[in-house]
């Protein structure tokens, strides 16, 4: 079955960078997207960006522009993330999550998703 | 960007239906896709390209799109529904094309 298992919690301190990574089994990574979204405690969902696994496109949220980049390794099936210069209202759980394009359409939704980092800032 | 608007919160009692909406400017030209976030879990998604439900989901939960509003229905509602719902586009025509509402807390009484 497709699972997406996510590295485990990061405590940073702020202008530090940090690096989720999400391991993908049970489909080939390459047949799809990933797509990044975060959670602010108490807050709605914030999408982050999404890259093509067959071709490394991507394309980010403009106010993470600069300071996000998404990558996948096909020889290890995984996606990672890095955002850098961090600042406390970057603290967050980051999700990552397979995107699978509507049939015949360039539109993507999100079929499974990863179990979650958390990601602390703080001085 | 796009812009997709849910109410905060819609209370409904056990067994009753909830309705769920999401507005935006001519969704109806694009693909609606609903999410289930249940307290310290991960999304879920269990309504996609408007209507469309993935494996697994029961079928009490079904969504539809006319004209400038998509809605999540849930028939028979039971304890477990009780949760966050988001709405989500891809929207094309922008450079910040993955789109999510600000979720509707669903409550059973």
């Amino acid at each position: 079955q497709v699972q997406l298992v996510q590295s485990g919690a990061e405590v940073k301190k702020p202008g530090a960078s940090v690096q989720v990574s999400c391991k993908a089994s049970g489909y080939t990574l390459t047949n799809y997207g990933i797509t990044w979204v975060r959670q602010a405690p108490g807050q709605g969902l914030e999408w982050m960006g999404w890259i093509s696994a067959h071709n490394g496109y991507t394309n980010n949220a403009q106010n993470l522009q600069g300071r996000v980049t998404m990558t996948t390794d096909t020889s290890t099936n995984t996606a990672h993330m890095e955002l850098r210069s961090l600042r406390s209202d970057d603290a967050a759980v980051y999700y990552c999550a397979r995107a699978t394009a509507v049939t015949g359409t360039p539109f993507y939704y999100f079929d499974h998703w990863g179990q979650g980092t958390l990601v602390t800032v703080s001085s | 960007s796009y812009v997709l608007t849910q109410p905060p919160s819609v209370s409904v009692a056990p067994g009753q239906t909830a309705t769920v909406t999401c507005g935006g400017d001519n969704i109806r030209s694009k693909s609606v896709h609903w999410y289930q976030q249940k307290s310290g879990q991960a999304p879920v998604l269990v309504v996609h390209d408007d209507s469309d439900r993935p494996s697994g989901i029961p079928e009490r939960f079904s969504g539809s799109n006319v004209g400038n509003t998509a809605t999540l229905t849930i028939s028979r509602v039971e304890a477990g529904d009780e949760a966050d719902y988001y709405c989500q586009v891809w929207d094309t025509s922008s450079d910040h094309p993955g789109v999510f509402g600000s979720g509707t807390k669903v409550t059973v009484l």
